[in-house]
């Protein structure tokens, strides 16, 4: 069964840098999602991205982030200067479509720590 | 600001029982409901949607949904070891009657004792 995969599945950081978090959704879908996991705390949406742009994204999505699909098969989540609050699991999911019957499917996510 | 309550747990039931999990939602105007299985360090994983008030039955699954009182639950029966997981309940973003801008509760922890 076709998958989500991200890479890398452990990411080390310090504060102030840059992190690149990459996700390759399944190939025929064309919604791709970004969602947070803070760890003990809820899944959290982040943003959502459809014919090569943002279409919708949360408060949690300020200028310090970014999205990009760079080619037809990768979906980045860039954090220009990450704080320490930003450690948490970084999920990229992909559908289909919109509707209620058209599942997410989840990676199986980027923990990111910052130290 | 939507919002999704989940009794947090730990819920423990035994081997072969139904385990009951609640969840209820403050937009009265949400249409489609979701339930997330969790296991621990992994994604997030959908076990059923429901948009009609009423039962829905996959399998050991049954999700139920009230719209007048704002809550969906979802029955697990024969339960089994495996389920052993955080059940997460979703609620699209306002407006979104599909899987967009889902908001999750904070998910109920289930153990099964076998």
């Amino acid at each position: 069964e076709p998958e989500v995969t991200q890479t890398p599945s452990h990411q080390v950081t310090q504060m102030g840098q840059e992190v690149i978090l990459r996700c390759v959704p399944i190939s025929n879908h064309l919604y791709f999602y970004w969602y947070r996991q803070i760890l003990g705390q809820k899944v959290e949406f982040l943003v959502s991205f459809y014919n090569n742009e943002i279409s919708e994204k949360s408060e949690i999505f300020d200028d310090q982030f970014s999205v990009e699909r760079p080619d037809g098969s990768n979906f980045t989540l860039k954090i220009r200067s990450t704080k320490l609050e930003d450690s948490a699991m970084y999920f990229c999911a992909s559908s289909g479509g919109t509707e209620f019957n058209s599942p997410l499917h989840f990676g199986n996510g980027t923990r990111l720590t910052v130290t | 600001q939507k919002e999704v309550e989940q009794n947090s747990g730990p819920l423990s039931v035994p081997e072969g029982a139904i385990a009951s999990l609640n969840c209820t939602y403050s937009d009265r105007g949400s249409q489609s409901f979701f339930w997330y299985r969790q296991y621990s360090g992994k994604s997030p994983e959908l076990i059923m949607f429901i948009y009609s008030n009423g039962d829905k039955e996959d399998g050991r699954f049954t999700a139920q949904l009230n719209k007048a009182s704002q809550y969906v639950s979802l029955l697990i029966r024969d339960s089994q070891p495996s389920d052993s997981a955080t059940y997460l309940c979703a609620v699209p973003g306002p407006s979104n009657f599909g899987n967009e801008k889902l908001t999750f509760g904070t998910g109920t922890r289930l153990t099964i004792i076998p």
